[in-house]
């Protein structure tokens, strides 16, 4: 069956990195766009980053371009999500989704904490 | 971008209800429009897709309507399972993906 397992997650400084990875499992990973998404809490979805499935094609929310970067390793079936000059504001779950169209399998995320 | 206006933000109802929810675009996006369910500390699941395409998990007595700039989601008799946050996600392009606010439907 289809599985997402996201990693990396953690407390950190304003200003700071931190990256994120996302396993998957059970499907032809080659063969789909993935897509990174987050939630603050108690808060809604907000979709961040899309990587097309030949990794070529890269795109990203107003709010975290320049900033973040999506990246994905078809070799062993891995999404990953750079995260630079972290803000207060980035602090949420993050979530990896398969897709195409829509997001049709969710990771069970990440929690991500920017805080001094 | 494409801007979407969900509501209501809560709904209280009672189990065997019928429930309606809404999601309006700031612009035509045809019939890309997908609907997620989310329970408290787990991920969304895909419930709906294409407008009106039910996922295979999903009961018949959800079901979703609409094109253009206005959609609804339907649930026909509310179940205990059913109480959880709703979300719509437009999908109109393939590089910019928007979420509606999130509807609760709560037990009344």
């Amino acid at each position: 069956q289809v599985q997402l397992v996201e990693s990396g997650g953690g407390v950190v400084q304003p200003g700071r990195s931190l990256g994120l990875s996302c396993a998957a499992s059970g499907f032809t990973f080659a063969s789909y766009a993935m897509h990174w998404v987050r939630q603050t809490p108690g808060k809604g979805l907000e979709w961040v980053s899309t990587v097309w499935s030949n990794g070529d094609n890269k795109f990203y929310a107003d709010s975290v371009k320049g900033r973040f970067t999506i990246s994905r390793d078809n070799s062993n079936d891995m999404i990953y999500l750079q995260m630079n000059t972290l803000r207060v504001e980035d602090t949420a779950v993050y979530y990896c989704a398969r897709g195409g169209n829509p997001f049709d399998y969710w990771g069970r995320g990440v929690l991500v904490t920017v805080s001094s | 971008d494409i801007q979407l206006t969900q509501f209501p933000s809560t709904l209280s109802a009672s189990v065997g209800d019928r429930v309606t929810i809404t999601c309006r675009a700031s612009q035509s996006i045809s019939f890309w429009l997908a609907w997620y369910q989310q329970k408290p500390g787990k991920a969304p699941t895909l419930l709906v897709y294409q407008a009106s395409k039910l996922e295979t998990w999903a009961p018949p007595r959800f079901s979703g309507s609409g094109s253009g700039t206005e959609f609804t989601l339907t649930i026909s008799g509310l179940q205990p399972e059913d109480f959880a946050t709703y979300y719509c996600q437009q999908y109109n392009n393939f590089f910019s993906y928007t979420f509606g606010q999130g509807t609760r439907v709560e037990i009344k």
